[in-house]
């Protein structure tokens, strides 16, 4: 299984506000995405982030509100822009590994105040 | 889009008893998963399941795939089996993306 590391663990940051996630993984992997899971809810997806070319977004999600990076087959990022309250939720990036078992990181517990 | 029920969406059982969560797809579902995510956030892959019966030492689980269902068993329950478990599964066409039911919150006092 794949080691994925998520910065920052949490964060508390002002409305209005943009955050950066980070998401490293410790091998190549083909596919990577990104979840939101609001404050007692279930995990949503919110993108797949595509490695050389634009993420595909679920609907309800859009690329001014989170705009994803993947420079290479480990890395990527999302940010959480002109934040508000409602966007207080773990984000989680996970990992497409061998024979399509999901893996994830250990997610970033914002709160936006 | 595919919806995910799981059952029960809470359970609360003295240590040592035994459960059974249920996770029922509307649609066919590839690469069908079940989580436990513990109760500082981190989700922890249980079981790759999308057939058969696996077990893991004190849980197992079975999907049935025709009949669009999945089971997670846990026997003797310890305090540390606390938590959410959610089961996931991708609707296929190739998105190898997950749908995850809404959880079954399990908790074990001792």
């Amino acid at each position: 299984s794949a080691v994925i590391s998520q910065k920052p663990s949490r964060d508390i940051c002002q409305r209005g506000t943009s955050l950066t996630i980070q998401c490293q993984v410790d091998s190549q992997v083909t596919m990577m995405f990104w979840y939101r899971q609001q404050p007692g809810q279930s995990l949503t997806l919110i993108a797949t982030a595509n490695q050389g070319s634009e993420a595909t977004y679920e609907s309800g999600f859009v690329i001014d509100k989170f705009p994803i990076s993947r420079p290479n087959l480990t890395f990527s990022t999302l940010t959480v822009s002109n934040m508000s309250p409602e966007d207080s939720s773990i984000y989680l990036c996970s990992v497409g590994a061998q024979g399509y078992e999901q893996y994830f990181g250990p997610g970033t517990r914002l709160t936006v105040t | 889009g595919i919806q995910v029920e799981q059952s029960p969406p809470d359970l609360i059982l003295q240590e040592g008893a035994n459960s059974t969560l249920r996770c029922n797809f509307s649609d066919s579902v590839n690469n069908l998963q079940w989580f436990h995510q513990n109760p500082w956030g981190q989700l922890i892959n249980l079981f790759y399941i999308p057939s058969g019966t696996k077990q893991n030492g004190r849980l197992s689980a079975t999907t049935v795939a025709t009949e669009r269902y999945s089971l997670l068993y846990i026997s003797s329950s310890q305090t540390t089996d606390s938590g959410v478990y959610f089961c996931a599964g991708d609707p296929g066409q190739g998105a190898q993306k997950l749908v995850f039911g809404q959880g079954t919150r399990l908790t074990i006092n001792p």
